[in-house]
């Protein structure tokens, strides 16, 4: 267990809809990143938050944005959902040393979009 | 072509096998070399990570890294069937408090009892 939790572990919905996916971090870790995992597209990186801000964008869509909020819990929030979006969504988090490079995966959420 | 590429196998040795996994990559930028373990349904977890060329070793686990070729390996001596899972390479670039990880595709390891 990384102590990384995310909810819901799995969630089905339908095309054009929204859905927000949540992530707790390790307790003390002030960097939360986003990751999805798709059989063609391998784990791509989305986005990393570090104390509430912003640090590193990857191939985010402008469809989906993230938050994390003062008690460092994460939000993903996937709108406009399309069949391609289904995947398994990683939170990952690391330590409060701006230097580590100790990534601490969550178990994931499984989206299915039918 | 994607910036890190990795043999995505399947791979299957009896057990007591040495394991060899490799990656390449063409981002002359990444300085951090770091290997992951994937079990079925599961977040990937570390398994070692390095930031110099030259072989760093834990256990039956050796991460040789060769940065002049741009080539990263993973061998794993003694092989068990509780290694079984899926093996990610993923390197970075630090900027200040950013991390973003560029991952390779995987390479699919059974170690037969």
């Amino acid at each position: 267990d990384s102590g990384v939790t995310q909810t819901p572990k799995h969630l089905i919905t339908a095309t054009g809809q929204r859905v927000t996916l949540r992530c707790s971090p390790r307790s003390g870790d002030l960097s939360v990143y986003w990751y999805q995992q798709s059989l063609d597209q391998g784990l791509q990186f989305l986005i990393q938050y570090y104390n509430g801000e912003e640090r590193a964008k990857g191939n985010i869509l402008e469809r989906f944005s993230a938050q994390q909020f003062p008690d460092l819990h994460s939000e993903l929030n996937l709108s406009s959902l399309e069949l391609g979006d289904s995947a398994l969504y990683f939170c990952a988090s690391s330590p409060v040393e701006e230097t580590s490079e100790t990534q601490y995966f969550g178990p994931g959420t499984r989206l299915l979009v039918l | 072509q994607k910036e890190v590429e990795q043999d995505p196998g399947p791979l299957s040795v009896p057990e007591g096998a040495i394991v060899s996994l490799n990656c390449t990559y063409s981002n002359s930028a990444f300085q951090y070399f770091m290997w992951y373990r994937q079990y079925s349904r599961k977040g990937p977890e570390l398994l070692m990570y390095t930031y110099s060329s030259g072989n760093k070793e834990d256990g039956r686990f050796t991460a040789q890294v060769d940065k002049s070729s741009k080539y990263i390996s993973l061998f794993i001596r003694d092989s068990q069937p509780s290694d079984s899972a899926t093996y990610l390479c993923a390197m970075t670039t630090p900027s200040g408090s950013a991390r973003q990880l560029t991952f390779g595709s995987g390479t699919q390891l059974t170690v037969l009892p």
